[in-house]
């Protein structure tokens, strides 16, 4: 079975810094996906940025990039010029790419992000 | 604003109640989902519906009930709930089982 595992439970960075979320899975499967969301207070659950193991780029959605090690099994976030709207609790999630009830999402136990003005 | 609409936002029921709640999007998706999110807790998957037929059920309870009448709706009936079923459901949705999630702002659920 996969997991997902984040380390730190909560986080905090000053506003305009750059802050990383750590992330690592265990997986012996080789097609996969790799997700961060974020849960802000409002509560809908958003998608921040994914990635495909196949590929070896790094993901990047303006402020926000990830650190893919597919051999070190680790999926880090940087956020980049945090904004006060960053503050919430993010999730990394994995998703097998092999079908059938494995596309169900494996979700970390969250990091709650704060952003200090 | 969520392309998932998900009602009431808010639910305080008694454990004799019976309610339902209630999920709409109208992207064309095909595979429609509910988890339980406990408080600091990442979701739970709970039913997966893909082209409207229960695909998932992550062995719930029977006093959860789900129903999909057709694409763009997905219900959750709640008879006989206890406490312990007091959380955040939220709904997803997504084009098919292998793309990206779209969820709802979640529904409040207390069972007094």
């Amino acid at each position: 079975a996969q997991t997902v595992t984040q380390s730190q439970p909560e986080m905090s960075v000053q506003e305009a810094e750059t802050v990383t979320l750590s992330c690592t899975y265990d997986t012996s499967e080789s097609d996969y996906y790799l997700f961060w969301y974020k849960q802000p207070p409002s509560r809908q659950m958003i998608l921040v940025i994914r990635q495909e193991a196949y590929k070896q780029q790094n993901a990047t959605e303006n402020r926000f990039s990830v650190n893919f090690q597919k051999a070190a099994k680790s999926f880090s976030l940087k956020i980049s010029d945090s904004q006060l709207g960053d503050a919430a609790m993010y999730f990394c999630a994995y998703r097998s790419d092999s079908g059938g009830s494995n596309y169900k999402l494996t979700f970390g136990k969250g990091t709650l992000l704060t952003v200090n003005p | 604003d969520t392309e998932v609409t998900q009602t009431p936002k808010h639910l305080v029921m008694g454990m004799t109640n019976k309610k339902s709640l209630k999920c709409e999007q109208h992207m064309g998706h095909r595979a429609m989902y509910w988890y339980k999110q406990k408080a600091k807790k990442p979701p739970e998957l709970m039913f997966v519906y893909s082209y409207e037929k229960l695909s998932i059920n992550e062995s719930v309870p029977s006093r959860f009930s789900p129903e999909c009448p057709n694409s763009s709706l997905l219900n959750l009936h709640l008879h006989a709930l206890q406490p312990e079923d007091s959380a955040l459901y939220l709904c997803a949705s997504n084009v098919r089982e292998n793309s990206p999630l779209h969820f709802g702002n979640g529904t409040r659920l207390t069972v007094t």
